[in-house]
């Protein structure tokens, strides 16, 4: 069976380009969430979703962050304008409720010059 | 300050030996998941532990939940190099409620 499957896996872009990641859940899992990953602040997450609706956006760090799900099976993080500081790795992650195992996907590393 | 501490941040040992690795809180999780997470990968659901006092071991490794369900502990015997990597607990304080993670505990396991 196909795990969470996130794109791009690298991404390398300077200062004040637009930046949107993607994710693809497991079918069937109603919860989706966002994480970005540092060496610094370690495991942080920035939204999550319950069948298609965000429920806490609370971790997101500014207005320059918007997560979207059109659908249950797609969503997207977008990053405009993006800055050195948003340098990490961002993770995918779907679960069949919104505190059971997390499925993660394989990140997508992001560097910002 | 992490609402779950872990301790230590940094574990280099040889094969063979044990280590014990601490997800310390002041408040009370309604369950506590650990993960292991290896380079260029996602963090991988190890076990979930949900009753005070409670302990599971999985082959080398010994999972226990503390009595008052504010800490758990994470022990693994006769260390092996595919130990390596970053262990992480995570927490739910009510059911329904987004996980917390711990900043993680990396190991290293030398052959």
């Amino acid at each position: 069976d196909a795990g969470v499957i996130q794109s791009p896996r690298h991404e390398v872009t300077e200062m004040g380009q637009e930046v949107t990641l993607r994710c693809k859940p497991i079918s069937g899992h109603n919860s989706l969430f966002w994480y970005r990953q540092t060496m610094m602040r370690g495991l942080e997450l920035l939204i999550y979703f319950n069948n298609n609706v965000p429920i806490d956006d609370s971790g997101m760090p500014e207005d320059r962050f918007s997560a979207k799900m059109p659908n249950a099976s797609f969503s997207t993080l977008k990053i405009q304008p993006s800055e050195p500081r948003d340098s990490a790795v961002y993770f995918c992650a779907s679960s069949p409720t919104s505190d059971g195992e997390l499925f993660f996907g394989e990140g997508s590393r992001l560097t910002v010059l | 300050t992490q609402l779950l501490e872990q301790s230590p941040q940094f574990l280099s040992i040889q094969e063979g030996e044990n280590l014990t690795v601490y997800c310390n809180s002041s408040s009370v999780f309604s369950s506590l998941q650990w993960y292991r997470q290896e380079p260029g990968e996602g963090p991988v659901l190890l076990v979930t532990v949900v009753t005070g006092g409670e302990v599971k071991k999985l082959k080398r490794l010994t999972f226990q939940f503390g009595d008052a369900r504010k800490d758990s502990s994470l022990h693994i015997t006769a260390a092996q190099p595919g130990d390596t990597g970053l262990y992480l607990c995570a927490g739910n304080k009510a059911a329904g409620n987004k996980l917390t993670f711990g900043g993680g505990t990396r190991v290293l396991v030398k052959p």
